[in-house]
């Protein structure tokens, strides 16, 4: 089965850090881009950031960069996000999802993680 | 570029003709627009992409058209399960999604 699942949420004081991994199973992970997409609660989605089937490419959101690092190991079947200097207004869900080919951008996303909450709160 | 989402709320009955619209700020390469569902609870599921592309195990009462700035998603009979919210996405060099469409029942 398919399966993308997120872990490392949780409550963090502003200005903390924390990071992200999404495990995937079911596919030929190195295969894929991945992204990663937060949605505040009782919003929309907001796509924050994607990278390549190697590593080698980036891209980042106005709203992360600088803050959030995307990152993945493909020995693993894992992709991660670092998240730094987290305000208020990071409180989200966080999902990981695969792209429907190797690029970091320029790709849809066919499957999806169930989520990690991150909440920023002193 | 910025995508907009009409209507906000579309209220609609089972076996209804639903019509959600995106629309862009800028000319979109169709190749790089795709909608998503989400229910409650639940994480988005990709429907179309390309504009007018279904996605592995959607089904044919989904349909995906337009070009340029403007792109419908189109449920042709709704199903009880069709209910939630819809988002388009352009996913050119800077990914974004639109604010979404709530489809309720009536």
């Amino acid at each position: 089965e398919v399966q993308l699942v997120e872990s490392g949420g949780g409550v963090v004081r502003p200005g903390g850090s924390l990071r992200l991994s999404c495990a995937a199973s079911g596919f030929t992970f190195d295969d894929y881009g991945m992204s990663w997409v937060r949605q505040a609660p009782g919003k929309g989605l907001e796509w924050i950031s994607g990278i390549n089937w190697n590593g080698g490419s980036t891209v980042y959101a106005d709203s992360v960069m600088g803050r959030f690092t995307i990152s993945r190991d493909n020995a693993k079947n894992s992709l991660y996000l670092q998240m730094n200097s987290l305000r208020a207004e990071d409180t989200a869900l966080y999902y990981c999802a695969r792209g429907d080919n190797a690029d970091y951008r320029w790709n849809a996303l066919d499957i999806w993680g169930q989520g990690t909450m991150v909440t920023v709160s002193s | 570029i910025v995508l907009t989402q009409s209507p906000g709320t579309l209220s609609l009955s089972p076996g209804e003709r639903a019509t959600l619209s995106c629309r862009a700020s800028q000319s979109i390469s169709s190749s790089y627009l795709a909608w998503y569902q989400q229910k409650p609870g639940q994480a988005p599921r990709l429907l179309i992409y390309g504009a007018s592309s279904r996605a592995t195990g959607i089904p044919d009462r989904f349909s995906g058209s337009g070009s340029g700035t403007d792109f419908t998603l189109t449920i042709s009979r709704l199903e009880p399960e069709d209910f939630a919210v819809y988002y388009c996405q352009q996913y050119g060099s800077s990914p974004r999604f639109g604010p979404g469409t709530k489809v309720d029942i009536k």
